[in-house]
């Protein structure tokens, strides 16, 4: 089984530190992405990864940046965290088989910033 | 834009009666659709997908969903309710030949009664 580890479940930082969330996954996937949950609004995408070195931005890229040097490593940063960034993050990485591969997701971590 | 629309915040139903969570969606081309689930405090796992071919394809748990192409809408369905059934649903698109980034609905939580 695919598995997607995400190094922190519960985080609580203060606003305007550096915030970095890690995402490991084990089944040699091309793809990588990392979205975000809030109530009623389901997951919006924040930025995604087809291959090393590579990155697009989605949805909603303001206040994040990406970093994937290894092809099992995918982290996302707040440059500066605020309070509007305390949500539900959820890393998941696929095959590359043109969208019909589904996505396998991590546990989350759930951010608060104070 | 493209979009998905998950009409129903939550669906009520007693244990062993059939549910239906439906789901329509705006998209450009021959979509993908995917039916995602989300236990509390987890991921999303993986229920099912439509590519191509038979419009009622079966996947985890007893699930089904049925692709209306004239009506746009992707419901999911279940003969007979479990408890352990109750969870948060998500459907989700993407356009065909995309590289995996979906989109997502809102979500609709399922609360099976027994």
């Amino acid at each position: 089984d695919v598995k997607v580890t995400q190094s922190s479940r519960y985080l609580v930082k203060r606003t305007g530190e550096k915030v970095f969330l890690e995402c490991v996954q084990d089944m040699d996937h091309e793809n990588m992405f990392w979205y975000r949950q809030d109530p009623g609004l389901g997951l919006r995408l924040i930025y995604f990864s087809y291959d090393v070195k590579m990155k697009e931005k989605g949805d909603i890229p303001e206040g994040y940046s990406v970093s994937r040097e290894k092809k099992e490593r995918f982290s996302l940063i707040l440059e500066s965290a605020s309070t509007n960034q305390t949500s539900m993050y959820l890393c998941a990485s696929s095959l590359p088989t043109g969208g019909n591969s589904p996505l396998h997701f991590g546990n989350g971590t759930r951010l608060t910033v104070t | 834009a493209q979009s998905v629309a998950q009409p129903e915040d939550q669906v009520n139903v007693a244990e062993g009666n059939p549910l239906t969570v439906k789901c329509t969606y705006s998209v450009s081309g021959n979509p993908y659709l995917f039916w995602y689930v989300q236990y509390p405090n987890r991921g999303l796992q993986f229920l099912l997908k439509y590519i191509t071919g038979d419009n009622l394809v079966k996947g985890s748990y007893g699930f089904e969903a049925e692709f209306n192409k004239s009506q746009t809408s992707f419901h999911l369905k279940k003969p007979s309710a479990l408890v352990s059934d109750s969870a948060l649903y998500f459907c989700a698109v993407t356009p065909s030949g995309n590289t995996g980034k979906l989109i997502f609905g809102q979500g609709t939580t399922l609360q099976v009664k027994p």
